[in-house]
């Protein structure tokens, strides 16, 4: 089955900073890529979402690329502030098969 | 109510009590999941139930017994849980399993 890896686990950048969250998956007919964002105490949102018909997706200060070929797809952040820390998953499914979560990576943002 | 709902917010039982766990969700889908949510394992799937049919049970202890009377309704129902079982249950919904999961607020709950 899928396998998801996400690195790093743990992410410390100053505010105005660029931070990068990278995952690789197994199964390269995985086809639906989604990032959520998970505020300490609230639940799991979902902030960005990519197809593998798609390279990169871009909503204001979040960008998601994919590489198909290399199996991993990545979680870009710009311009970060305080309000951007939280813990960040991604997850893969092909088809309709269930979705598979990475690890997470709390990022923190310091003023 | 709109989304996933959860209840209730937080639980406190023994080790001999039993207790369910509620989700509702309102937006139409037709795939419910159950997570377990803990510092040592993130987001851990327990259950998946596709038109009220379970499809997935990911080696959970029989002390977590799921129900699906609907599309709309998923409980947890809790016997002679373990002090280790205190977590976050979170509650999902996805229009068709592999698409985007709306997840519930969760129940804390902790076990003595």
């Amino acid at each position: 089955g899928e396998n998801v890896e996400q690195h790093p686990s743990t992410l410390s950048v100053q505010e105005g900073d660029s931070a990068v969250i990278k995952c690789t998956y197994s199964d390269s007919a995985s086809n639906y890529f989604p990032w959520y964002k998970q505020e300490l105490g609230k639940r799991p949102q979902l902030i960005i979402d990519i197809r593998s018909n798609v390279g990169e997706k871009k909503d204001q200060r979040i960008a998601v690329t994919l590489n198909k070929t290399a199996k991993h797809f990545s979680l870009h952040i710009t311009e970060t502030q305080p309000e951007d820390s939280a813990v960040y998953f991604c997850a893969a499914s092909m088809g309709f098969q269930k979705l598979v979560f990475g690890t997470g990576t709390r990022l923190l943002v310091s003023p | 109510e709109t989304g996933v709902t959860q209840t209730p917010r937080h639980l406190v039982m023994g080790m001999t009590n039993k207790k369910s766990l509620k989700c509702e969700q309102h937006l139409g889908h037709n795939a419910m999941y159950w997570y377990k949510q803990s510092a040592k394992k993130p987001l851990e799937l327990m259950f998946v139930y596709s038109l009220e049919e379970r499809v997935e049970n990911n080696s959970v202890p029989s002390r977590f017994s799921p129900e699906c009377p609907n599309s709309s309704h998923l409980f947890l129902h809790l016997h002679t849980l373990q002090p280790e079982d205190s977590a976050l249950y979170l509650c999902a919904s996805s229009q068709a399993i592999g698409g985007r999961e709306d997840f519930g607020p969760g129940t804390r709950l902790t076990v003595l």
